[in-house]
């Protein structure tokens, strides 16, 4: 079946630093690439997603690059800020007509002042 | 108005009691689905509408139960909770645009069995 694996547990940086969060996928076809956010007290919301090998998605700064070789998406922000502070999800669903978002167990990103 | 609402936020339920969970979402969208997240897990896939039409996967086919009385809403039902069922349940909504399929989220009810 799909499944994701994502840099796991807690990543904790000070503000104005790089921020990577690595993710690889497996899945059969071409599966659709999402990174979601959640931030306490709310559900997870779609910050972007790319379909289509080579696709860069990017949002509030935040950016990812769908590579088909390496099956991976890896979340990159060049200089984070303490609001940024959340779990970030990377997810796919492949194909079908019912989609079914297969999501990686999260990352949650901690940024001090 | 892309929200989807879920009610209670936080639910505490006695071993062997039933629980009813209660989502709804004002977009008509044709899907609704149900996750479930423990702590250091993946949300996990419990079940999902299209229309009238339930799919629910194959682990959990007999520990969940559901009904969507109208496009609007969309319950998950426990028979008789267990302490395993302790967790986050996520109640999410979908859409189609031209670059593929959107899910949108509710803020979850946490349910504590005890």
């Amino acid at each position: 079946g799909d499944s994701v694996t994502q840099t796991e547990g807690q990543v904790a940086l000070s503000e104005e630093d790089f921020l990577t969060i690595h993710c690889n996928y497996s899945a059969s076809g071409y599966p659709t690439l999402f990174w979601y956010v959640q931030y306490p007290g709310e559900g997870p919301q779609l910050l972007f997603r790319a379909s289509r090998d080579k696709e860069k998605g990017s949002s509030r700064g935040f950016e990812a690059t769908y590579d088909k070789g390496t099956t991976s998406f890896h979340l990159r922000k060049a200089s984070v800020q303490e609001s940024d502070s959340a779990v970030y999800y990377c997810a796919l669903i492949s194909g079908g007509s019912n989609a079914k978002l297969t999501f990686g167990k999260g990352t949650k990103l901690s940024v001090k002042s | 108005d892309t929200t989807v609402k879920q009610n209670p936020r936080y639910k505490l339920a006695r071993v062997g009691k039933p629980v009813n969970l209660i989502c709804s979402q004002t977009m008509n969208h044709d899907t609704m689905y149900w996750y479930q997240k423990k702590p250091n897990q993946a949300p996990k896939l419990l079940l999902f509408y299209y229309d009238k039409i339930l799919n629910r996967e194959a682990d959990t086919f007999e520990k969940f139960q559901s009904s969507r009385p109208n496009n609007s809403f969309c319950s998950l039902y426990i028979g008789s909770a267990g302490l395993e069922y302790s967790a986050m349940y996520l109640c999410a909504s979908s859409s189609r645009d031209r670059e593929g399929e959107r899910l949108f989220f509710g803020h979850g009810t946490k349910l504590s069995v005890l």
